[in-house]
């Protein structure tokens, strides 16, 4: 079955140190990768997506994300994380010919000053 | 675009009683997903929709749940008889190839 593990439930970082929330997929094929956020008491906000192409991919709020296909991996990176990056992340899958999203269990980012 | 609106935004309801959870999508994506958050079993996919039509119901817990979608504009989730398991936050989102866009949720309590 496809499945979608975020190994870590929470991490705690120092402010202006770097981040890698680490993500992991089961599924037989490439499927579309997703990075969201959500802040408490919100819907979830689009991080960045992999669709195709450059395994490096750029998105909001200073995000980045590396596509490893021999890892099966999509993990999230900040160089420096700000206060205000304190959230949940949830990492998505979206398999092709059906656009059918599932989600990991999340990550809930703590950010220390 | 205002984005995807869920109402209501809090439901108290009592065991038993039927509950119905709106959303409109975005004007123009195709796909609208119903989504159910809680502590214990995080983000569920319950069910989705493609152009109005249910494309995958696996999700939905039981009979008590059902959705529709009568027009490309409106969604509905309904649970009848509501227990107070069903306590959680539901999220609807709508997605155009694939970029899903969510609503801000309907957090449910069911006494």
């Amino acid at each position: 079955a496809q499945s979608v593990t975020q190994p870590d439930i929470h991490i705690t970082v120092s402010e202006g140190a770097s981040l890698e929330l680490r993500c992991n997929y089961s599924y037989g094929a490439t499927p579309y990768l997703f990075w969201y956020v959500q802040s408490p008491g919100q819907g979830l906000q689009l991080l960045l997506k992999y669709f195709s192409g450059d395994t490096l991919v750029q998105g909001i709020k200073g995000f980045e994300a590396e596509f490893k296909r021999s890892q099966s991996s999509f993990n999230l990176r900040k160089p420096s994380v700000h206060w205000s990056d304190a959230a949940e992340y949830f990492c998505a899958v979206a398999l092709t010919g059906g656009f059918k999203t599932i989600f990991g269990a999340g990550t809930r980012l703590f950010v220390k000053a | 675009d205002a984005g995807v609106i869920q109402s209501p935004r809090h439901e108290v309801t009592e065991m038993g009683q039927e509950v119905t959870l709106r959303c409109k999508p975005i004007s123009g994506h195709d796909y609208l997903f119903w989504y159910r958050q809680t502590m214990m079993r995080g983000l569920e996919l319950l069910i989705y929709f493609n152009n109005n039509v249910p494309i995958d119901d696996s999700g939905m817990p039981e009979d008590r749940f059902s959705a529709k979608m009568p027009n490309a504009s409106f969604s509905t989730l309904k649970i009848q008889p509501s227990e107070p398991r069903d306590s959680a936050v539901y999220f609807c989102a709508s997605s155009y190839q694939a970029e899903a866009f969510f609503g801000q949720g309907t957090r449910l309590t069911v006494v």
